[in-house]
């Protein structure tokens, strides 16, 4: 079946500028997490959603971004007044929900975000 | 707090000889434990788990690894790797204390395969 898809696969962007990166988790799955991959950082938790709970925002890095889940699908995760350091790939990932966690999550292809 | 500390960032080795990618993690807390693989130009993609039983864990495509709990470590093995094997590998932690599964990763290593 179709796994995890995110759009756009690239993004420039201008410094200041606001982006949008978008996340289609696996049908079903009730988790989404997401993730940034940058050089000097290597793998970062960023946010979490379950269900209709409310999201562990806890990693994320400033107030400049945020994110939400529509209709326990879809998710957009949103930059505002981007900075240079904010260029990484970023992941997203969903997982089904397993009683006692340890669940295997399921990376999207990312989108690779250059700041200008 | 976790953390997850892999050592080394490289790991050259000759097709046909045996490699480990050495992982070690902390927590105050019982954790899952996870390696996941990034080949070039692709997503990340779980290798195999640790989530409790046996401490030893295999992958289909020969990769094992051992939970040792008095070490904190999860050190990943191949008696005899292939040239397909080079790619990226990622030790990652996660606890589950109510609050999701969040991943924890090491810095990753780069295994290259050489002929």
């Amino acid at each position: 079946g179709a796994g995890v898809s995110q759009s756009p696969s690239n993004k420039v962007t201008e410094k200041g500028k606001d982006v949008e990166l978008r996340c289609d988790p696996i049908s079903g799955h009730t988790a989404l997490y997401w993730y940034r991959q940058s050089l000097g950082q290597g793998l970062e938790f960023l946010i979490y959603f379950q269900g209709n709970s409310a999201p562990d925002k806890s990693g994320l890095p400033s107030d400049r971004f945020s994110a939400e889940r529509t209709g326990g699908s879809v998710s957009t995760l949103t930059i505002q007044r981007t900075q240079q350091e904010d260029s990484a790939v970023y992941l997203c990932a969903s997982s089904p929900s397993r009683v006692g966690g340890g669940e295997t999550q399921y990376f999207g292809p990312g989108t690779r975000l250059l700041v200008l | 707090a976790q953390s997850v500390t892999q050592l080394d960032s490289q790991v050259p080795v000759f097709e046909e000889a045996p490699v480990e990618l050495r992982c070690n993690y902390s927590s105050s807390v019982s954790v899952y434990l996870f390696w996941y693989v990034q080949y070039p130009n692709q997503g990340l993609q779980l290798l195999l788990k640790y989530l409790s039983g046996s401490t030893l864990v295999e992958s289909i495509n020969g990769f094992e690894a051992e939970f040792n709990k008095s070490q904190t470590s999860f050190h990943l093995r191949k008696p005899s790797v292939h040239i397909s094997d080079t790619a990226e590998y990622f030790c990652a932690v996660s606890d589950f204390t109510g609050g999701g599964n969040k991943l924890t990763f090491g810095t990753g290593t780069q295994l290259k395969v050489e002929l």
